[in-house]
């Protein structure tokens, strides 16, 4: 499994975009690239997925390059809802059922 | 469309006692995950369950826990003769099929041994 390497923590101001870079040098051809989204005291929630280049949603873009060796999931104009922790994943191809979690990164949103 | 559900979502338990742990997985989701959570750590996987069956239980301690989907009724994590070391969040995931990255994760129940 690819191991990821994320900052354990962020801080941001509302109305502001936040990018949060995930490395995972060891990333194999057929993984995959997830982020999740944890509130305190809820379960974790899928927010976006992506294998190269970019992909964007109604919640995030997340942006892979060429090499594959990092990935950066944005948040345009964040608010103070947004404080959760973020974590990235890797290793999630075909075959592979169980996430493996790091520490994720704590994004806290200040007004 | 009601999401996965976790009962209870507290549990206090003396050193010694027995922790059950009941999963309603999303409807027309038959795969469950659960996963547990220490303070300030990320999830941890413990067992992956099909119904009737055990697909892949890797992350789950050899002693004192079990786990079950039964073909009717809830998912249950069983936690026998509970030490303090148990206290966690556990968390419960759904998905609808067996090779899925996106996983409907529940509220957790969090369990304390006194």
């Amino acid at each position: 499994l690819a191991k990821t390497t994320q900052p354990i923590s962020m801080d941001s101001y509302e109305g502001q975009e936040v990018n949060i870079t995930c490395s995972h040098n060891n990333i194999a051809t057929n993984d995959y690239i997830t982020w999740y989204q944890q509130f305190p005291s809820q379960g974790p929630r899928f927010i976006i997925q992506g294998y190269k280049t970019k992909v964007t949603n109604e919640v995030a873009s997340l942006f892979i390059p060429a090499d594959r060796k990092s990935s950066t999931l944005s948040l345009p104009r964040v608010s103070l809802s947004d404080t959760a922790v973020y974590y990235c994943l890797v290793g999630l191809s075909g075959g592979y059922n169980k996430l493996i979690f790091g520490a994720g990164t704590r994004l806290a949103v200040h007004p | 469309n009601a999401g996965v559900m976790q009962n209870p979502r507290h549990l206090v338990r003396r050193r010694g006692q027995e922790a059950r742990l009941r999963c309603s997985p999303m409807k027309g989701h038959s795969h469950v995950y659960w996963y547990r959570q220490l303070p300030e750590e990320g999830l941890k996987f413990m067992v992956y369950l099909q119904k009737e069956n055990i697909i892949d239980e890797s992350g789950m301690p050899k002693e004192r826990f079990s786990a079950e989907f039964p073909k009717e009724g809830p998912s249950i994590l069983r936690i026998q003769q509970v030490v303090r070391g148990d206290s966690a969040a556990y968390f419960c995931a759904s998905s609808p099929a067996r090779v899925n990255y996106e996983q409907y994760f529940g509220p957790g129940t969090r369990l304390t041994v006194t």
